[in-house]
């Protein structure tokens, strides 16, 4: 148990739709990073956040947002949502920027 | 996105078999990772690297920062079946907090 948790841990939807991610860091750590991975592929960085402000932006579509709580959770908001949105999505967290990242279980998003 | 070359992509090898995958950048890294993935969990940390020609081992991996700076191994002796699953490594640049992950190799273990 890395100690980042995520929920839902599953999520099916339909096309068009929008749905929320969750991501609760590690006990003391101040930076979460957001990930998607799609079937047999490798992880995607989407966005990274320090303390509740936005640090780096990956390959995240602009129909996705994300955003950091004054108590560091993190939530990954999907819209409009297309069948290939379907994925693991993970975040990880980690002390500061640039220490070693710990990962949640992920959620598996199916879009019908 | 930018990403580090794994390879293998994928290898089947029999129970108590050696295992050796590697990862390669064209850029010089600082610190070196790598993770275990499980069928439909999250990334788990199994090493950690932060200096060339380190070598560290965590029960039968071991892993080892390749002193060019460029590449990483990952070594599992006397392979079980639960070391199916996907292993990554991920490096981080000089100059730069980001991690960069490698496509993954996959390990299968014939029992």
């Amino acid at each position: 148990d890395s100690g980042v948790t995520q929920t839902p841990k599953h999520l099916i939807t339909a096309t068009g739709q929008r749905v929320t991610l969750r991501c609760s860091p590690r006990s003391g750590d101040l930076s979460v990073y957001w990930y998607q991975q799609s079937l047999d592929q490798g992880l995607q960085f989407l966005i990274h956040y320090y303390n509740g402000e936005e640090r780096a932006k990956g390959n995240i579509l602009e129909r996705f947002s994300a955003q950091q709580f004054p108590d560091l959770h993190s939530e990954l908001n999907l819209s409009s949502l297309e069948l290939g949105d379907s994925a693991l999505y993970f975040c990880a967290s980690s002390v500061a920027v640039g220490e070693t990242q710990y990962f949640g279980p992920g959620t598996r998003l199916l879009v019908l | 996105g930018q990403q580090l070359n794994q390879s293998p992509q994928s290898m089947f090898i029999q129970e108590g078999e050696d295992v050796s995958m590697n990862c390669t950048s064209s850029s010089i890294f600082n610190t070196w990772l790598w993770y275990k993935q499980d069928p439909g969990e999250g990334p788990v940390l199994l090493i950690a690297l932060y200096k060339a020609g380190e070598l560290t081992s965590n029960g039968r991996l071991t892993a080892q920062f390749g002193i060019t700076r460029k590449d990483s191994f990952l070594n599992i002796s006397a392979s079980i079946p639960s070391d199916v699953g996907i292993y990554f490594c991920a490096g981080q640049g000089s100059g730069t907090y980001k991690y960069i992950f490698g496509t993954g190799t996959r390990l299968k273990v014939l029992a």
